[in-house]
């Protein structure tokens, strides 16, 4: 079956550039999606086929897609981006998900 | 704006079928795709499947047990998990995606419910 890699976690200072990883097979020939999770929140999409954002989600997101890593990318963090996101791609019809990153701002 | 409610038993003993009902609201339940998620206490997400237009798809490490169905008349789709463990104790999220051009992105999401398998 198809997995996701992603770092565990990542720390970053406010107003610093945060990255987050995720790793697959050619993942590069898939689309990727990212989700922020807040305790006890539902996720939130803001991501979308490798490098959109849907409507509401700060410029300061951002992603990139090639080769076997997808890459999200979060400019000028702040305090509120402290969350756990996952990654997401679609191998045929299943959707699979990475393990999730915890994103710590300090 | 489309709203998901998730709705059913919070305790499902072991063995027995966990049902749950995902309501929509703000929009119809005809074409898009409607998901079921789960995240296990303190864990990740795992897709459990899809409805699109009565055509389903399961995630294959769960197949044998899933059931998604979908009642258009009520603006309702609905999972049916068999044979429970102790290992389908989750938060579960039915989902739709965000729009028919964004790859199946999963853009809207339920609150979550909790269920527990417990005897």
């Amino acid at each position: 079956s198809y997995e996701l890699t992603q770092p565990p976690s990542v720390s970053v200072s406010p107003g610093q550039t945060a990255s987050i990883t995720c790793s697959g097979d050619k993942l590069g020939n898939k689309y990727v999606s990212w989700y922020q999770q807040k305790p006890g929140q539902s996720p939130v999409l803001v991501i979308y086929q490798d490098t959109k954002r849907p409507s509401g989600i700060p410029e300061r997101f951002s992603g990139s897609n090639s080769g076997n890593t997808a890459t999200l990318t979060i400019s000028g963090t702040q305090a509120m981006d402290e969350a756990d996101y996952y990654c997401q791609a679609w191998d045929s019809s299943t959707a699979v998900f990475g393990g999730g990153t915890k994103l710590t701002v300090l | 704006q489309v709203q998901l409610q998730e709705s059913g038993p919070g305790l499902v003993k072991p063995s027995e079928t966990l049902s749950l009902t995902c309501t929509v609201s703000g929009g119809s339940i005809n074409s898009y795709y409607w998901s079921w998620i789960r995240q296990p206490p303190g864990k990740g997400l795992e897709w459990i499947g899809y409805i699109y237009n009565s055509d389903t798809n399961y995630n294959p490490s769960l197949k044998s047990r899933v059931t998604i169905s979908v009642d258009t008349s009520k603006n309702q789709f609905s999972l049916k998990l068999s044979s429970v463990t102790a290992a389908d104790t989750a938060v579960y999220y039915c989902a739709r995606d965000y729009s028919s051009v964004a790859g199946r992105a999963i853009g809207y999401w339920g609150q979550g419910t909790l269920v527990t398998v417990s005897s």
